[in-house]
């Protein structure tokens, strides 16, 4: 099991462009999350994505905004680039929306290291 | 304002020392709780979750926290830390509502130095 993959591994663009990150969740998982963390910060969530529809919405602008596909595969595209955006993005998979147990554990890919010059 | 506050961003530690990482909680009723380490160049990786019953929980690596209702606090501990538990180290809740798969709200981070 190839666990969590995400591409590219590290990324380097321009105030004002745009940019797609990819995620590929752990097999058997149906529900991606993504999450932002800034330097000397902790993971902030950004959207999640079950059926190929956004389920659940933190505070980020709409220049955020993601997809799913139909093998459950993630992207996270971000338009109008900001200094402000460089950070980890990290992506969770998770197997459903309802209950297996009280809660259904979030697994964790290693990021995209996003730097915006 | 649901929140997670981790007071210290930095911590050292001498090899085979114990260690304890403080997690205080502002929530409408208490969430789920969680720690997490993470290793540069590492993804997330947990550690122990706490969901009901029994307030002391054990995890891998030898860590194991205590939630505290009174003091909204879930403090992780170890009796003998290791070289290899250098890395960051993150409280986080989920709402025990709603959803199985809620979002996780994150603290700031604790970054553990180990002294030979």
């Amino acid at each position: 099991d190839a666990g969590v993959t995400q591409s590219p591994t590290h990324l380097i663009k321009t105030r004002g462009q745009q940019v797609t990150l990819r995620c590929s969740p752990k097999s058997g998982h149906d529900t991606v999350s993504w999450y932002q963390q800034a330097l000397g910060q902790g993971p902030q969530f950004i959207f999640q994505y079950y059926e190929e529809e956004e389920r659940q919405r933190g505070n980020f602008p709409d220049r955020f905004s993601g997809h799913q596909f139909p093998n459950y595969s993630s992207e996270l595209n971000v338009n109008a680039l900001l200094l402000g955006d460089s950070a980890l993005y990290l992506c969770a998979s998770s197997y459903g929306t309802q209950a297996l147990s009280s809660y259904n554990e979030q697994f964790f890919g290693p990021g995209t290291r996003l730097t915006v010059l | 304002a649901q929140s997670v506050t981790q007071p210290d961003i930095h911590i050292t530690v001498s090899e085979g020392a114990s260690l304890e990482l403080r997690c205080n909680y502002s929530y409408g009723a208490t969430p789920y709780l969680f720690w997490y380490v993470q290793s540069p160049g590492q993804g997330l990786q947990l550690l122990l979750k706490y969901f009901s019953g029994d307030t002391l929980v054990q995890g891998i690596k030898g860590f194991e926290a205590e939630f505290k209702r009174s003091q909204s606090s879930f403090n992780l501990r170890k009796p003998s830390v290791h070289w290899s538990d250098a890395a960051e180290y993150f409280c986080a809740v989920a709402p025990a509502w709603g959803g199985a798969t809620n979002k996780l709200i994150f603290g700031t981070g604790t970054l553990l130095a180990v002294q030979p």
